[in-house]
């Protein structure tokens, strides 16, 4: 099975702090996905990648940025916490076009 | 620009009862189309797709979708729903954009179905 592993389940940061959240997928995709999910917004990606090195923007990119040395790790990274970061972040693989994507178990962030 | 909309934010339905989550979206040239389910504090389960060919689609846990080219909609429906059913619903499409390809999700729908 495909496994997409995201490091933390829940994490709790200071406004200010600076954040990593990492994920790993175990599959050899090329692609590679981050979103955030707020309710009644539902899924809103922030950066996606398609190759090492490799990244382009999403819809609401701002505060972010992500870093992809290996195909199997996509990193993303908050520079600058603040308290409207907080939400549920989720990870996410992909081979081709015509294939469904495969998620990680969500990061719970909570900026105070 | 690719657009999903999930006109529902929930759907209550009776246990046994058949149950359709609704669907619709926009995009250029021939969409690929997704369902996903996701429990509460969890990531999203892949349920089914549509690419081509037969417009039903099959999925996991009985679940199929129906793939309406000129509607342009893909509702998910069960003949029968459960109380496991109970879970939040999201439906995704992808599509060419820029020469690169990403899934476009939709607000999500609540399902509950009720004992």
């Amino acid at each position: 099975d495909v496994k997409v592993t995201q490091s933390s389940r829940y994490l709790v940061k200071r406004t200010g702090e600076k954040v990593f959240l990492e994920c790993v997928q175990d599959m050899d995709h090329e692609n590679m996905f981050w979103y955030r999910q707020d309710p009644g917004l539902g899924l809103r990606l922030i950066y996606f990648s398609y190759d090492v090195k490799m990244k382009e923007k999403g819809d609401i990119p701002e505060g972010y940025s992500v870093s992809r040395e290996k195909k199997e790790r996509f990193s993303l990274i908050l520079e600058s916490a603040s308290t409207n970061q907080t939400s549920m972040y989720l990870c996410a693989s992909s081979s081709g076009a015509h294939t469904e994507a495969f998620f990680g178990q969500g990061t719970r962030l909570t900026v105070v | 620009a690719q657009s999903v909309a999930q006109p529902e934010d929930q759907v209550n339905v009776a246990e046994g009862n058949p149950l359709t989550v609704k669907c619709t979206y926009s995009v250029s040239g021939n969409p690929y189309l997704f369902w996903y389910v996701q429990y509460p504090n969890r990531g999203l389960q892949f349920l089914l797709k549509y690419i081509t060919g037969d417009n039903l689609v099959k999925g996991s846990y009985g679940f199929e979708a129906e793939f309406n080219k000129s509607q342009t909609s893909f509702h998910l429906k069960k003949p029968s729903a459960l109380v496991s059913d109970s879970a939040l619903y999201f439906c995704a499409v992808r599509g060419p954009t820029s020469g690169t390809y990403k899934y476009i999700f939709g607000t999500g729908t609540r399902l509950k179905v009720l004992a």
